[in-house]
């Protein structure tokens, strides 16, 4: 069965300073890696996927991520956090293109700090 | 892209009752999902809604206790049964468009609190 690691609980950055989240996988096959932001109350929100090709995957809001399949990783990256950043950061594995059943990691949760 | 609307977006219950969660889609979506998202954890399948047919539950989730229906390819709820404080949660509506799609959109959840 898959599974989503996310080794850090809490996250504090300050405004304008770099960020990395990190997401470890573990499937069986072609993994569909997903990060996704929810703002307090909010939804989901998709930040970007990755399915196959180019291992760094740009998204919305000035994220991007690398996919390393030799690490099983899947690491979100800023280069200059706003505050409007702070939020619950999921990765999750899909369990097949076209088969949006995901697996989700337990969350980062960011604080951005002045 | 599909926007998800869930109702309502909160609720108090009393332990031994029951809610029943309704989510919309703009759009007809070929599969919904309906997650928990208990305090301080992550987000877990609960189970898929079908059209048409019976919705197909995960392991630890059944149907008497989450009765789901799914009546056209637009609208689905979930009841949470015969609540206990822990069932105390956010649920969460999820749509996948289109058979062959890359990206489940998301409803901005309902958060349960049973007492």
């Amino acid at each position: 069965a898959q599974s989503v690691t996310q080794p850090d609980i809490h996250i504090t950055v300050s405004e304008g300073a770099s960020l990395e989240l990190r997401c470890n996988y573990s499937y069986g096959a072609t993994p569909y890696l997903f990060w996704y932001v929810q703002s307090p109350g909010q939804g989901l929100q998709l930040l970007l996927k990755y399915f196959s090709g180019d291992t760094l995957v740009q998204g919305i809001k000035g994220f991007e991520a690398e996919f390393k399949r030799s690490q099983s990783s899947f690491n979100l990256r800023k280069p200059s956090v706003h505050w409007s950043d702070a939020a619950e950061y999921f990765c999750a594995v899909g369990r097949g293109f076209g088969n949006e059943k995901l697996t989700f990691g337990t969350g980062t949760r960011l604080t951005i700090i002045p | 892209s599909a926007v998800i609307s869930q109702k309502p977006s909160r609720d108090i219950c009393q332990r031994g009752t029951s809610l029943t969660i309704q989510c919309q889609v703009d759009s007809q979506v070929t599969m919904m999902f309906w997650y928990r998202q208990q305090p301080g954890q992550s987000l877990t399948l609960i189970a898929t809604a079908n059209q048409g047919s019976e919705a197909t539950y995960e392991s630890g989730f059944v149907i008497d206790k989450f009765p789901i229906s799914r009546p056209n390819l637009t609208f689905s709820t979930l009841t949470v049964s015969n609540m206990s404080p822990e069932d105390s949660s956010i649920y969460l509506c999820s749509a996948q468009v289109g058979a062959q799609t890359t990206e489940a959109f998301f409803g901005q959840g309902t958060r349960l609190t049973v007492v």
